[in-house]
Formats: C-alpha cells, structure tokens, sequence
C-alpha cells in the first residue's frame, strides 16, 4: 500500500520568510495530493490540492510542486505570518473509488513575529 | 451543500468501558465515509473505510471496530477501552467522483 513519508517534523521560520515542507510517496499510481492544514484541536482542512497531470499550483502565497518521476511533492509558503502557525499533513491517494488518503505525520510550523 | 456531524465532542471513559462514536453526513449520498485517529502530537492514522452500507474495511488490527448502518452513517465501537486507544477521533468522507476528503470536528478521548 502506499507510504508517505513528511519532512521536516517541526520547522520555525521568522515573520515573512518563506517555509517549505517535504513529502514522498511510494506508490506511483497515486494521483492525488492534497495539503491539510490543522489548527490546535481542530479538524484538518484543505489549503491546496495537486494531481498528477500538473507539475505545479498556486493559490496567493501558497504553492505545490509535484515530481512524479521522483515520487515527491513540496508546500511552499511565501512571506509566512503567524497565522499560518499550525501543523501541516500531505497525503497522497489515488482519485475515484473507495481509494483512501494515507496521510504524512506532519509538520508543526511556528511562524515567529 | 454537504456537511458532516460528529459526536460526541469530548469523553473521558474508563479502561474496559464499551465506546461508541457516531458520524452522519448530510447533502450527499452514497459517501465513502473513513474513520482516522490522531494520538497526542502525531499524524493521522487510518482505522476504518467503507464504501457502502455494510461494507468496512480494516486498515489496522486493534480492539475496534467500524459499522456503516445506513448510507450517511458511519460508527466506531469497542467493546473494551485499553489506554493506547486514547487519541483524536475523526470521521472523514468523500465522494467517490473526486479525491478531496472533508473531515468532522472530531472526538477527543481520553481512556484513564
């Protein structure tokens, strides 16, 4: 079955630097990766999405990048504030069916003013 | 438009104690509806998925267990509480045309 791999587990950027997080997967007939963002002691929620037809999306100061021959996909955060402090899981699952999402384990994020 | 419920909220139970947690979705039909867990400063680990009524599949061997009574509900059970089954309960579903997973509130148990 597919495996998600995230790095880094924790990352601490200042105020307006940018924070890129890291993920790989194992099964090359994964599809779809999907960002979630979590808050303390809420549910995870969508930010960005990619799928294997593109390479790369951007959404304001958010971006996505996805090497298939790699097998691995980045978040990249631009001009960061303290709002974007959270913990951000990628996953990875093929689209359609009953195919599930296999999530990373994570990445607290401190965004520092 | 769709949303999905979750409850309840918070519950604190005893080790051996019977649990059940209880996820509707509403606005949608036919769901693939998935049960996660997250224990305390960890990722999302996937229990339970079903893609139709009576239809669970197990992602991980435990005390658990998943029933999907009717279409938009989906419910966790055990018969007894071990502490490690302390954690952040979620109930998640998608459609099956797209790949985008919408998860409830959650369920905070705590197992003493």
């Amino acid at each position: 079955g597919e495996n998600v791999e995230q790095h880094p587990s924790t990352l601490s950027v200042q105020e307006g630097d940018s924070a890129v997080i890291k993920c790989t997967y194992s099964d090359s007939a994964s599809n779809y990766f999907p960002w979630y963002k979590q808050e303390l002691g809420k549910r995870p929620q969508l930010i960005i999405d990619i799928r294997s037809n593109v390479g790369e999306k951007k959404d304001q100061r958010i971006a996505v990048t996805l090497n298939k021959t790699a097998k691995h996909f980045s978040l990249h955060i631009t001009e960061t504030q303290p709002e974007d402090s959270a913990v951000y899981f990628c996953a990875a699952s093929e689209t359609g069916g009953y195919n599930k999402l296999i999530f990373g384990a994570g990445t607290r994020l401190a965004v520092h003013p | 438009s769709q949303t999905i419920h979750q409850w309840p909220a918070t519950l604190v139970q005893p080790v051996g104690s019977p649990l059940s947690l209880e996820c509707t979705v509403e606005g949608t039909s036919n769901p693939n509806l998935y049960w996660y867990r997250q224990a305390a400063g960890r990722g999302l680990q996937l229990l339970f998925y079903s893609v139709g009524i009576g239809q669970i599949s197990s992602e991980v061997p435990q005390n658990l267990s998943a029933s999907r009574p009717q279409d938009r509900q989906f419910i966790l059970s055990s018969k007894k509480l071990l502490l490690s089954d302390s954690g952040f309960y979620l109930c998640a579903w998608k459609s099956q045309l797209a790949g985008e997973l919408f998860f409830g509130e959650g369920s905070r148990l705590t197992v003493l």
